[in-house]
């Protein structure tokens, strides 16, 4: 099955700019994560979706962060405007529970750089 | 809170040696536990996950076991190899849902 897409793979902006990042999550695949990974930390949730409706958001700095998944497949998330420490890797990844595991599956993710 | 943390952030091991990753969790509501390998500029990749109900889990060259009642992970490599180099993540999820990611531990392979 094909993986998890997101694009793009790198940006650069400036700082105050705005920035969008896309995920295309595997087919039939309910659930959808956004995860913020900085350099030498393990990756921390943004946001949860279930189909098309937010499960867990608590961690998404809402005054500048936003993501939307309006029909349950592809989703956005973006940045507005965005600051130095939003420097990061965003991981999209998506899952399924089958048998008896859930299939986590991430994609290869955006390369942020704010500068 | 809960957190997934590891205990050593580097590990050199000789090519052909058996190598061991630990990580510790704190949340004992968490039912299942995933081992991930992160190669630079890739997403995490799975390696081998194992449920609360169980405490050794084999794959191919590598072993989870659990430890419960001490809240431990570990991931056993045999014959370790140069492509298996990269930085390992263990995670913890309850019923699904978000995985919580420890810092990572940096593997190293000598030849």
């Amino acid at each position: 099955e094909a993986g998890v897409a997101q694009s793009p793979r790198y940006k650069i902006i400036e700082k105050r700019q705005s920035v969008a990042f896309w995920c295309n999550p595997i087919s039939g695949h309910a659930t959808l994560y956004w995860y913020q990974q900085i350099l030498g930390q393990g990756p921390k949730l943004l946001i949860q979706f279930q189909n098309n409706g937010v499960v867990d958001d608590s961690q998404l700095p809402k005054d500048r962060f936003s993501a939307e998944r309006l029909k349950g497949v592809d989703s956005t998330l973006k940045i507005q405007p965005a600051k130095l420490e939003d420097s990061a890797v965003y991981l999209c990844a998506s899952s399924s529970y089958r048998g008896a595991n859930y299939g986590y599956t991430f994609g290869s993710g955006t390369r942020l750089t704010v500068v | 809170g809960e957190s997934v943390g590891l205990h050593l952030p580097t590990l050199s091991v000789q090519e052909g040696d058996n190598s061991i990753i630990n990580c510790a969790y704190s949340n004992s509501a968490s039912d299942y536990f995933i081992w991930y390998k992160q190669e630079s500029g890739k997403g995490p990749q799975f390696i081998i996950d194992i449920r609360s109900n169980m405490d050794k889990r084999q794959g191919q060259r590598v072993t989870v076991l659990l430890n419960k009642t001490v809240k431990h992970l570990s991931l056993q490599i045999a014959a370790t190899q140069p492509g298996d180099s990269a930085v390992y993540f263990c995670a913890e999820t309850r019923l699904g849902n978000k995985l919580v990611f420890g810092a990572g531990t940096i593997l190293r392979v000598k030849s």
